[in-house]
């Protein structure tokens, strides 16, 4: 049961153009987001978080957007850029569970930014 | 400069072969854990540990071991590789959770003939 879906294998946007990457989650118990950025040959690596008691966070280019009653999430990149092509990975936790058990990552969506 | 190392990046093995994938962090974590990823399955966790000599199952143990006995060091075993474990993998750490962001390393791609 994946707790944490993205239903976009794939995005492709202009570069310059709004790039919106989409999360919905299951669990009603999540109450902190986070999105990873993976390059190829690379890990993942830590982008951007938000916690249930906000519906919005910003870091530069980078917003993310939280609508709790309709477990969704989304990742918006502003402007695109090259550089920004990507799997980018939606992830989910609890605050009541003391481990990284209680983390749930989607499967991933590839954003490709053409020049 | 703070990372996370896998040895080796890229491996092919046959059945039944015992293999071990190591795994280094220099950032002094107490949290340390193995995923695998498979493609529409994004990363799933394998096992974790809190810290030294603590170490738990997660969502998809079956046919892995584990070892903390040092806070650096956190390598995965596979006793008898199947082809089913033929995945990339990934060691990450963390100060304690909840709510920190983890530190992945490279990746290690396994391939199990």
């Amino acid at each position: 049961d994946q707790q944490v879906k993205q239903n976009s294998p794939s995005l492709s946007v202009q570069e310059g153009r709004i790039s919106i990457l989409n999360c919905d989650y299951t669990n009603s118990m999540f109450d902190y987001f986070l999105w990873y950025k993976k390059y190829p040959a690379e890990g993942p690596t830590f982008l951007i978080s938000i916690s249930s008691i906000k519906d919005k966070n910003e870091d530069g280019r980078f917003t993310v957007f939280l609508n709790k009653s309709a477990k969704h999430l989304s990742l918006h990149i502003v402007p695109s850029q090259p550089g920004d092509s990507a799997v980018y990975f939606c992830a989910a936790s609890w605050g009541g569970g003391y481990n990284n058990n209680d983390m749930r990552f989607g499967a991933g969506t590839r954003l490709t930014v053409k020049p | 400069e703070a990372q996370v190392t896998q040895n080796p990046r890229y491996l092919i093995t046959v059945t039944g072969k015992k293999l071990t994938v190591t795994c280094s962090q220099n950032m002094n974590h107490e949290y340390m854990s193995w995923y695998r990823q498979d493609p529409g399955l994004g990363l799933r966790q394998i096992y974790y540990s809190m810290n030294v000599e603590v170490t738990d199952k997660g969502d998809v143990p079956e046919g892995y071991k584990v070892s903390r006995k040092e806070k650096r060091n956190f390598p995965l075993i596979l006793e008898s590789p199947s082809p089913n474990q033929t995945s990339l993998y990934f060691c990450a750490s963390s100060p304690p959770p909840p709510h920190e962001e983890q530190f992945f390393g490279p990746g290690t791609r396994l391939t199990v003939l």
